[in-house]
């Protein structure tokens, strides 16, 4: 059962348009959301994040907007720029045992054509 | 100051033969964990390690095993390989307080053959 899911495996945008990236979750345990991102024969690094206390964190041209009601939160880029193109991974944190523990989505392609 | 590092970068295997996957963390950082990265199944947290003890373990079979040293650098083991553990193999460790923000290394791919 995927209690983090990225509905849309990809996504192309133009050079200076807006990125939206999507992301649902299951658990309500879940309060810290982290966006990774991942080029190819590299390892993700982390993007931006959010508590689960607000509802928008924005950091340049990247913002990360929370639904704790919908669960779902959302990752905007904007001007996308073909840099950006790249697997896009949503996390969610929670306590799990003694230590807190990432569960990750599947992961979005997005492309971004010049 | 270096990043995550793991070795080997690449790893070719047969069936039925086990492998060691090594992973050194960003100096100070004391935890350690280790994901599975496979097509279409994102990143699936194998175990975290801390002060050389598991604190937590996702839902693999026991051929996964893992340890931590004294220094905090990590080893993963999977014993009787198969084809379905082809895969890259992604080694994250992070600091004090920080347990969310993982800093990765660029992965061991596997192929098992």
């Amino acid at each position: 059962d995927q209690q983090v899911k990225q509905n849309s495996p990809s996504l192309s945008v133009q050079e200076g348009r807006i990125s939206i990236l999507n992301c649902d979750y299951t658990n309500s345990m879940f309060d810290y959301f982290l966006w990774y991102k991942k080029y190819p024969a590299e390892g993700p690094t982390f993007l931006i994040s959010i508590s689960s206390i607000k509802d928008k964190n924005e950091d340049g041209r990247f913002t990360v907007f929370l639904n704790k009601s919908a669960k779902h939160l959302s990752l905007h880029i904007v001007p996308s720029q073909p840099g950006d193109s790249a697997v896009y991974f949503c996390a969610a944190s929670s306590i799990s045992g003694s230590a807190r523990q990432l569960t990750f989505g599947s992961g979005t392609q997005l492309t971004v054509l010049p | 100051k270096a990043g995550v590092t793991q070795t080997p970068r690449y790893l070719i295997k047969t069936r039925g033969q086990q492998v060691t996957l090594s992973c050194s963390p960003i100096s100070g950082h004391r935890s350690v964990s280790w994901y599975q990265q496979t097509p279409g199944q994102g990143l699936q947290f194998l175990f975290e390690y801390f002060s050389e003890t598991q604190r937590n373990k996702g839902n693999f079979p026991g051929r996964f095993s893992g340890r931590q040293f004294s220094n905090s650098r990590s080893e993963m083991n999977v014993s009787t390989l198969e084809l379905g553990d082809s895969a890259l193999y992604l080694c994250a460790s992070s600091g004090a307080g920080e347990n969310e923000k993982l800093f990765f290394g660029s992965g061991t791919q596997l192929s098992v053959l």
